[in-house]
C-alpha cells in the first residue's frame, strides 16, 4: 500500500564500506529524487531522475551513484563511506500535470537512516 | 538562484496558542509554494500549497497565503494541539526544481 517505500530503514556500517539504498514508488510518477537530511534537519537535493534519465545532479561526491532501472525505482549506491555521510536519505517522487509542467508536489518515503562508524 | 528563508526555531507553544511561522522566498520565475510537515521518525508530507498570487492553501486548520508583493508564504494556525509538534518546511517549486527552507521545529506543550 505504501506509496514511496525505501529499504532499508536503518543502516549502520563502518567507514570505507559500500552500501545501497533502494526506493520504489507505486504512484505512477515519472520523476524521482534523492534528498539528504542532516542532523540539523536541513534538506538538500542530491539527484533527480525523469523516466530513468538523470536531470539533476547537485554537487555530490562521485562516491554516490544513483541508478534508475525503470521509472518506478531509484536506487542509491554509496562507495567508500565516510563519517560525514551519516544522515537520513529520503526518496521522493513527483507527478506531472495532465497537460503541462510538473505540479511541484513531492511525495516522500519514510527515509533511510545511515550511520557510519 | 532560488532560496527560501523561514523563521528560525525551535518554537515552543502551549496548547491552543496561535501559531505563525514566517517564510519568505526569492525566485527567478513564478514559483508554486508549499508547506511540508515532518513528524518524528517520518518522511515529509505535504501540508498545503498555493500555485499563484493571492491563493490561500489550507489543511488541518493550517493556512498560508501566497503574497507576491512581499514574497511571503507565512504559515498560521489559530489553535495548535500537541499533535502538531513536528518540523515544518517551507518550499518553492520553480523551473522543475524544489528548494526547501531550513525547517522550523514546533513543540506544543499541554
Amino acid at each position: 500500500d505504501t506509496a514511496v517505500s525505501q529499504t532499508p530503514k536503518y543502516l549502520v556500517t563502518q567507514m570505507g564500506n559500500d552500501k545501497s539504498i533502494k526506493c520504489e514508488q507505486n504512484l505512477g510518477h515519472d520523476t524521482m529524487y534523492w534528498y539528504k537530511q542532516d542532523s540539523k534537519k536541513f534538506l538538500k537535493i542530491m539527484f533527480s531522475y525523469n523516466n530513468k534519465e538523470l536531470i539533476i545532479n547537485e554537487t555530490v561526491p562521485n562516491r554516490f551513484s544513483p541508478k534508475s532501472p525503470d521509472k518506478a525505482h531509484l536506487n542509491l549506491h554509496i562507495n567508500s563511506l565516510e563519517l560525514g555521510d551519516s544522515a537520513v536519505y529520503f526518496c521522493a517522487s513527483s507527478p506531472r500535470q495532465k497537460s503541462g509542467p510538473r505540479t511541484g508536489e513531492l511525495f516522500f518515503g519514510e527515509g533511510s537512516r545511515l550511520t557510519v562508524l | 538562484g532560488d532560496s527560501v528563508t523561514q523563521m528560525e526555531g525551535p518554537v515552543t507553544l502551549s496548547e491552543e496558542a496561535f501559531l505563525t511561522i514566517n517564510c519568505t522566498y526569492t525566485a527567478t520565475g513564478y514559483p508554486s509554494l508549499f508547506w511540508y510537515v515532518q513528524y518524528p521518525g517520518e518522511g515529509l508530507q505535504l501540508l498545503l500549497k498555493a500555485t499563484k498570487a493571492d491563493d490561500k492553501g489550507s489543511n488541518k486548520g493550517f493556512e498560508a497565503t501566497y503574497r507576491k508583493e512581499t514574497t511571503s508564504f507565512h504559515l498560521e494556525k489559530g489553535s495548535v494541539q500537541v499533535s502538531d509538534s513536528a518540523v515544518y518546511f517551507c518550499a518553492l517549486h520553480d523551473a522543475g526544481k524544489s528548494t526547501f527552507g531550513d525547517g522550523t521545529t514546533l513543540t506544543v506543550k499541554p
